[in-house]
């Protein structure tokens, strides 16, 4: 079947503009997490995804980021007032069941640059 | 928290040779998984192996092997046979086997050129 889908592949912003990144996960996979990739760097967590209940943003950056998840299969990844250093790569990935106990699998990302 | 290090930013290996990518990580936890992921220049992760740290023996996938040492918190990945389409930056990986945690914390990675 198709893997996890993101759109748009490339988004340039300018500072300040408002910006939304869409992911869509494998079919049926329960849970959904955002990650922030830094230039040459590891995946940051940002949010986590059970269904459409968000259990866990600890690792959103401020709040001028934001996540749903409304009916429990795709994913919105908002940014409002987007800054310099948002630029990165976003990625989504799912799992089948609950957690980490499963693997993830990964969209090919997302990335943002503002200018 | 856990830390993942990989201490090795670049290698270079010929084709057909073997390369060894290291990766140690501090944790408190007993039970948790280790995983590595390579990340090709297209930017899709893509999982190479997964390690259950209750299980022992070392896990393999093809041309990939790890070594899992739990005193020394050590995590190394083993490629045999490197070939071209290897060159690909890997990650190495960890979550605790916990019911409400489940983020992956990252190493930096390593970035692997295979040489023809």
């Amino acid at each position: 079947g198709a893997g996890v889908s993101q759109s748009p592949r490339y988004k340039v912003a300018k500072r300040g503009q408002d910006v939304a990144l869409r992911c869509d996960p494998i079919s049926g996979h329960v849970s959904l997490f955002w990650y922030q990739q830094a230039l040459g760097q590891g995946p940051e967590f940002l949010t986590y995804f059970q269904n459409e209940a968000q259990l866990d943003k600890s690792g959103l950056p401020s709040d001028r980021f934001f996540a749903e998840r409304p009916e429990g299969s795709v994913s919105t990844l908002k940014i409002q007032r987007t800054q310099q250093e948002d630029s990165a790569v976003y990625l989504c990935a799912s799992s089948l069941d609950l957690g980490g106990t499963d693997t993830q699998y990964f969209g090919p990302g997302t990335r943002l640059t503002v200018l | 928290a856990q830390t993942v290090t990989q201490s090795q930013p670049e290698m270079s290996v010929q084709e057909a040779e073997t390369v060894t990518l290291s990766c140690t990580y501090d944790t408190s936890e007993n039970n948790y998984y280790l995983f590595w992921y390579k990340q090709p220049p297209s930017r899709q992760m893509i999982l190479v192996i997964r390690q259950e740290a209750y299980k022992q023996q070392n896990a393999t996938e093809n041309r990939f092997s790890v070594n899992f040492q739990k005193a020394a918190k050590s995590f190394s990945l083993k490629i045999s046979d490197s070939q071209l389409g290897d060159t690909a930056m890997y990650f190495c990986a960890f979550v605790p086997r916990r019911s409400n945690d489940y983020k992956l914390s990252f190493g930096a990675g390593t970035t692997v050129t295979v040489r023809a």
